[in-house]
C-alpha cells in the first residue's frame, strides 16, 4: 500500500487566504517531505520534517507532524497566484532512499 | 550550481519500440532515483542508484531498467514498450536526507 495520502481535495481559494492540506501515512517514518509541482513539471522540495520534529517553518510554510497519528498538514499562508501548483506528501521510510508520495492536493489561487 | 538536467524532455515512441531516458544529477550529489508518474497510479517509484549501483527496485517489469555511470549520471531504459508506459518520468538526486531535488521530467508518450 502506498504511503502518504493526501486528503483528495481540491482547494480553491482567494489570494491572500491561507491553505491547509493534511497527508497521512501508515508505517514507522524516518521523515516527511512536502514537494510543489506546477503543471506536470518536476517537482520542487519545499521542506522536510524528520520524525522526532513536531512544527517546522519555512517562509510562509507551516508543517505539522502528529507521529502518534501519523499525520502532517502544510499550512500555506498569505497564499499568493504562484502558489497556484499540486502539492504532494512523501514519506522516507526505512532509510532506504524510496520516497513514496500521496496522490497530491491540487491547490488554486485565485488572484 | 545546476540543477537536475533530464533529457530529452519530450518523447513520442511507438508501442514495441525501446527508450533511454538520461540524467544528470547536481554536481557531488551520488544518488539517483526515478519515478514514473501517471494521473491514474500517481508518482511511483522506480530505483535508485548510488555510485553505479542499483541499491533499491521499485515494482516495475523488468523491462524498466537504468544504469548508473563513474559521473553519476544516470540513464534509464524500457524496452517493448506498452501505452501503459506513456508517462512522466522524474529523476532525482539528493546527499543524505535533507530532501531530493527533481529535474523537470521525460514526458513519453507511446502510440
Amino acid at each position: 500500500s502506498q504511503q502518504g495520502e493526501e486528503d483528495p481535495q481540491a482547494l480553491s481559494i482567494q489570494e491572500g487566504e491561507n491553505a491547509t492540506m493534511n497527508c497521512s501515512y501508515k508505517t514507522s517514518i524516518n521523515n516527511l517531505q512536502w514537494y510543489r509541482q506546477n503543471s506536470g513539471r518536476g517537482l520542487v522540495h519545499l521542506i522536510l520534517i524528520r520524525s522526532n520534529e513536531r512544527e517546522k517553518h519555512s517562509g510562509r510554510l507551516r508543517v505539522t507532524l502528529d507521529t502518534s497519528k501519523k499525520s502532517s498538514s502544510l499550512l500555506i499562508t498569505a497564499s499568493r497566484a504562484a502558489d497556484t501548483a499540486s502539492y504532494f506528501c512523501a514519506t522516507d521510510a526505512g532509510g532506504n532512499n524510496r520516497l513514496a508520495f500521496g496522490k497530491g492536493n491540487q491547490v488554486v489561487v485565485i488572484p | 550550481k545546476a540543477g537536475v538536467t533530464q533529457t530529452p524532455r519530450y518523447l513520442i515512441k511507438t508501442r514495441g519500440q525501446q527508450v533511454t531516458l538520461s540524467c544528470s544529477p547536481i554536481s557531488g550529489h551520488r544518488s539517483v532515483s526515478w519515478y514514473q508518474q501517471t494521473p491514474g497510479q500517481g508518482l511511483q517509484f522506480l530505483f535508485e542508484y548510488f555510485s553505479e549501483t542499483q541499491r533499491n527496485k521499485g515494482n516495475f517489469p523488468g523491462r524498466f531498467s537504468g544504469r548508473q555511470f563513474s559521473n553519476s549520471r544516470s540513464e534509464m531504459n524500457v524496452s517493448t514498450l506498452e501505452l501503459g508506459d506513456s508517462a512522466l518520468y522524474l529523476c532525482a538526486s539528493s546527499t543524505s536526507d535533507y530532501g531530493y531535488t527533481f529535474g523537470s521530467g521525460t514526458r513519453l508518450t507511446v502510440v
